[in-house]
């Protein structure tokens, strides 16, 4: 069974500091990775998705790395801002014929003035 | 910019009671899912439509909870009768098929049973 680990599970850091979420899977099988941004109280939002093909996929101050060979993944966030707090969530899909996601339990970030 | 369409956006209920939740996904998308949150936790999926048809419930609490989406469009989620371990957040999603990438979440509905 897939689990999905994401490290660490808060983290405030100043504006305009670089920083990075950590993600971790257990079944290195996967068709692809997802990165989600959930504001509180909110549904998600998808920021990156990097197929299992790809080792990095970028959208603006948003960089994502996979090593599907060590079932990692990264969350790169450049000069971050206020407007970056949110809860940050990985998720893999099921490797067999559903697709289901299999999300980790997310990093709470905030950043601060 | 189309978007996965939720109703109500919150619910108070009382145990016991049913109540029922409705997602509407982007137009085209042939794959519906219903996932479950609660609070401090990732989304865990309770059921997966392909058009019409159930590929995935597993995780459905099949005794309460049904789901149907008769004409492959729109879905409903029903829960009768209602506990208070239901109250979270019930998040539709959408994508074009299974594993064809990006899946598009709605606002959610936050259940609330008192």
């Amino acid at each position: 069974k897939q689990e999905v680990t994401q490290i660490p599970a808060a983290l405030s850091v100043p504006e305009g500091e670089n920083l990075v979420l950590n993600c971790s899977f257990t079944d290195s099988a996967i068709y692809n990775l997802q990165w989600f941004r959930q504001d509180p109280g909110k549904g998600l939002t998808s920021l990156l998705l990097i197929q299992s093909s790809q080792r990095e996929q970028t959208s603006g101050r948003l960089n994502a790395s996979l090593d599907k060979s060590s079932g990692r993944s990264t969350l790169y966030i450049a000069a971050s801002q206020p407007g970056d707090s949110a809860t940050y969530l990985c998720a893999v899909p099921n490797t067999g014929t559903a697709s289901k996601l299999t999300f980790g339990t997310g990093t709470r970030l905030q950043v601060t003035l | 910019e189309a978007e996965v369409a939720q109703s109500p956006r919150y619910k108070i209920t009382e145990k016991s009671q049913a109540v029922a939740f409705w997602c509407d996904p982007i137009s085209g998308h042939a794959t519906l899912y219903w996932y479950r949150q609660i609070l401090g936790q990732g989304p865990e999926l309770l059921v997966q439509f392909q058009d019409e048809s159930v590929v995935d419930d597993s995780q459905l609490p099949k005794d309460r909870f049904s789901a149907e989406r008769l004409k492959g469009v729109d879905s409903t989620l029903k829960i009768q009768p209602a506990e208070l371990g239901d109250s979270a957040m019930y998040l539709c999603a959408s994508t074009l098929g299974p594993r064809t990438g990006i899946q598009y979440f709605g606002p959610g509905t936050r259940l609330l049973v008192l």
